[in-house]
């Protein structure tokens, strides 16, 4: 199974500022196979990101994502207060799926 | 629109199962795999495996194999996963989540069962 491993645990950053997450898998992942989704408190996650860079519909174009093989990043170019949430990456492998752990995005 | 509606909230005693619904509408119900994915209170989502409404094909995660079923019932467009064996630790929300096939992401998702199991 490959284990997605996302750092940091949390984001602490201000409005207008970059955010960078990272999400990096035990085994190369397909760019295909990788996605990104947040989850705000008490609802079901939203798509953000689907083949590692393809935006969702909908989304915002300050949401990006990026990488290959076991490293991808999904940045927010400039925080609203909106982004506080939790964001997972995704992959599929092997007939499996499998999440990270998330990252916390706070907004002071 | 595109909806995925869960059944309520269940509580449930060790050793029981549970059996959740989620009824799609909106799209056309044979198109698109339905997931199931659970999250733990203040935990993390974990994949429990997928069922492709238009053949009954189903592809469970390794962890659950034995104990979870995944069933369709194409007439009302209703999905549904029983666990079977529960345990405290199988206190969870429960998501369905809609996939184009080959698409690898989850596009729409169900608001959630909620399943606690407690003596």
């Amino acid at each position: 199974e490959i284990v997605l491993t996302q750092s940091p645990g949390t984001l602490s950053l201000s409005p207008g500022e970059r955010a960078t997450l990272s999400c990096r898998a035990s085994q190369s992942v397909s760019s295909n196979n990788l996605a990104w989704y947040q989850q705000k408190p008490g609802l079901a996650p939203r798509l953000l990101i689907f083949a590692a860079s393809s935006r969702a519909t909908a989304i915002p174009d300050r949401f990006s994502g990026s990488g290959s093989g076991t490293d991808f990043t999904l940045t927010i170019s400039r925080l609203e207060p909106e982004d506080s949430a939790v964001y997972y990456c995704q992959q599929f492998g092997s007939s499996q799926y499998t999440f990270g752990q998330g990252t916390k995005v706070e907004i002071k | 629109q595109v909806q995925l509606v869960h059944s309520g909230a269940e509580v449930k005693k060790p050793g029981a199962s549970v059996k959740v619904s989620c009824k799609a509408s909106g799209y056309s119900f044979i198109n698109y795999h339905i997931h199931w994915v659970r999250q733990a209170p203040g935990q993390g989502l974990e994949w429990m495996g997928m069922i492709n409404p238009s053949d009954d094909n189903t592809n469970y995660a390794r962890k659950f194999l034995g104990r979870v079923t995944m069933t369709r019932d194409t007439s009302t467009g209703t999905v549904y996963m029983e666990l079977s064996s529960l345990t405290s630790e199988d206190t969870a929300v429960y998501f369905c989540a809609r996939e184009r096939p080959g698409a690898i992401n989850f596009d729409y998702w169900g608001q959630g069962t909620l399943v606690t199991v407690s003596s």
